[in-house]
């Protein structure tokens, strides 16, 4: 299957610092990434949709000006936790559709594990 | 709301036995049917999509579709305590544009 990779696998920082994390697609071009995240013992939940050259797409709930998303090549997606507080610690995993599979079959990074203290 | 309804388990079976993973999903336009598995600490990884009714093997996985039921399920011969994991249940909703409805996930315990 397609390959995914996440930078950097983990990262502590201080509270009102900001963190970015970056997915890559390695051997396929993805035009569409999506970010999800997961806290301890519950489901995935889905962040945004980050689709190339055009912004991001939020589900309801999640802060826009908070969680900054950049999708700026068919091959890499950053998202940006801005002023991070201790309850953004979380998994944060990205994942990527390859166009040239079924459209909507997902493959995931291995995850950021973020702590802030 | 178009959810995914999986029993969160723990479902424990032991070594060599087939485990039973099953799932409901509420949205009849879907047409894509996802199986994952993730390890704990670990991202969730595909294990088998599916998109017409029936079953699809691939090793020791069987998934089986009935859309009319709206019911899909993993099967797992001859299991073993590395399938030890929580396996997630995905559909991409009718008209959307690729993204996917997990479900909670089934925790799995394969007892040796």
């Amino acid at each position: 299957g397609a390959v995914v990779s996440q930078h950097p696998s983990r990262v502590i920082c201080k509270s009102g610092t900001s963190v970015k994390i970056e997915c890559r697609s390695l051997d396929f071009q993805a035009t569409t990434m999506f970010w999800y995240r997961q806290f301890p013992k519950k489901s995935l939940m889905l962040m945004a949709t980050s689709n190339e050259g055009s912004k991001a797409t939020y589900e309801q709930g999640v802060e826009k000006d908070k969680f900054l998303i950049n999708h700026a090549s068919l091959t890499l997606s950053t998202l940006t936790v801005t002023s991070a507080h201790p309850e953004d610690s979380s998994f944060y995993i990205c994942s990527a559709r390859d166009p040239s599979g079924r459209r909507e079959t997902q493959y995931f990074g291995p995850g950021t594990r973020l702590l802030v203290l | 709301q178009k959810e995914v309804e999986q029993n969160s388990g723990p479902l424990s079976v032991p070594e060599g036995a087939i485990a039973s993973l099953n799932c409901t999903y509420s949205d009849r336009g879907s047409q894509s049917f996802f199986w994952y598995r993730q390890y704990s600490g670990k991202s969730p990884e595909l294990i088998m999509f599916i998109y017409s009714n029936g079953d699809k093997e691939d090793g020791r996985f069987t998934a089986q579709l009935n859309k009319a039921s709206q019911y899909v399920s993993l099967l797992i011969r001859d299991s073993q305590p590395s399938d030890s994991a929580t396996y997630l249940c995905a559909f991409s909703p009718g008209g959307s544009q690729g993204n996917l409805i997990f479900g909670k996930g089934t925790k799995l315990s394969v007892k040796p």
